[in-house]
């Protein structure tokens, strides 16, 4: 069965720290793992990563791809209250019914992060 | 300002009773997503349609129908067949009718409870 598995589901930090996000993954013929942070409502497009190897960056946030290991992780430096959020890890790959792709997400981290 | 409308924001249903959640964009985009998110869960698809008048089932689709008569919306009705429809439901779009490989755009989403 496909799935995509977060940790740690939850985390709180001091500003200032530096945080790592983990995903790792058992998806049918990979497409592409792409990060999203959700706040309070709507989530947000962060990276989308398709390469092993090749960091993605921005700002403060960097991201990068295993696909032999099947995993990614996000990083998060001089964390600040704005960053508090869930961050969603989603996989895109193979829609086994339709043969079509579908992309499906994991539980998410919860950060939180203190003044 | 392009973007992804849900409709309403918060949504009461008594039991037996159909509901229809609005869901409409103007970003000129082929495919169109609902998901359902739980506390604690990632993200599950409900329903995608890659093209106007086409869609799929996702993974939970059980208890929901849509339709996608014009390009620019996909509403979802909530029959009274699922037995547990509170949660919070958020529609999405996408360039094209690749999921696996683009970022999608999400709506505020809409907060569905059972009187």
């Amino acid at each position: 069965e496909d799935k995509v598995v977060q940790s740690p589901l939850s985390l709180v930090v001091h500003e200032g720290d530096t945080v790592t996000l983990n995903c790792s993954y058992e998806v049918t013929n990979f497409r592409s793992l792409l990060w999203y942070k959700q706040e309070k409502k709507a989530p947000t497009f962060l990276f989308m990563l398709t390469s092993s190897g090749i960091e993605k960056k921005s700002g403060r946030l960097s991201s990068i791809l295993d696909k032999k290991e099947l995993f990614s992780i996000l990083n998060i430096t001089a964390t600040q209250t704005g960053d508090s959020a869930i961050y969603l890890c989603a996989v895109g790959g193979l829609d086994r019914n339709t043969g079509g792709f579908k992309t499906i997400f994991g539980a998410g981290t919860r950060l939180f992060v203190k003044a | 300002d392009g973007g992804i409308t849900q409709s309403p924001k918060y949504l009461f249903r008594k039991e037996g009773q159909n509901v229809t959640l609005s869901c409409e964009q103007n970003l000129n985009h082929d495919a169109m997503y609902w998901y359902r998110q739980d506390p604690g869960q990632g993200l599950r698809l409900i329903y995608y349609s890659q093209i106007v008048n086409d869609f799929q089932k996702g993974d939970i689709a059980e208890g929901y129908s849509v339709s996608r008569e014009k390009k620019e919306s996909f509403p979802l009705t909530v029959t009274s067949a699922q037995k547990n429809p509170t949660a919070f439901y958020l529609c999405a779009s996408s360039i094209d009718g690749g999921p696996g490989n683009q970022p999608q755009h999400f709506g505020d989403g809409t907060r569905l409870s059972i009187l």
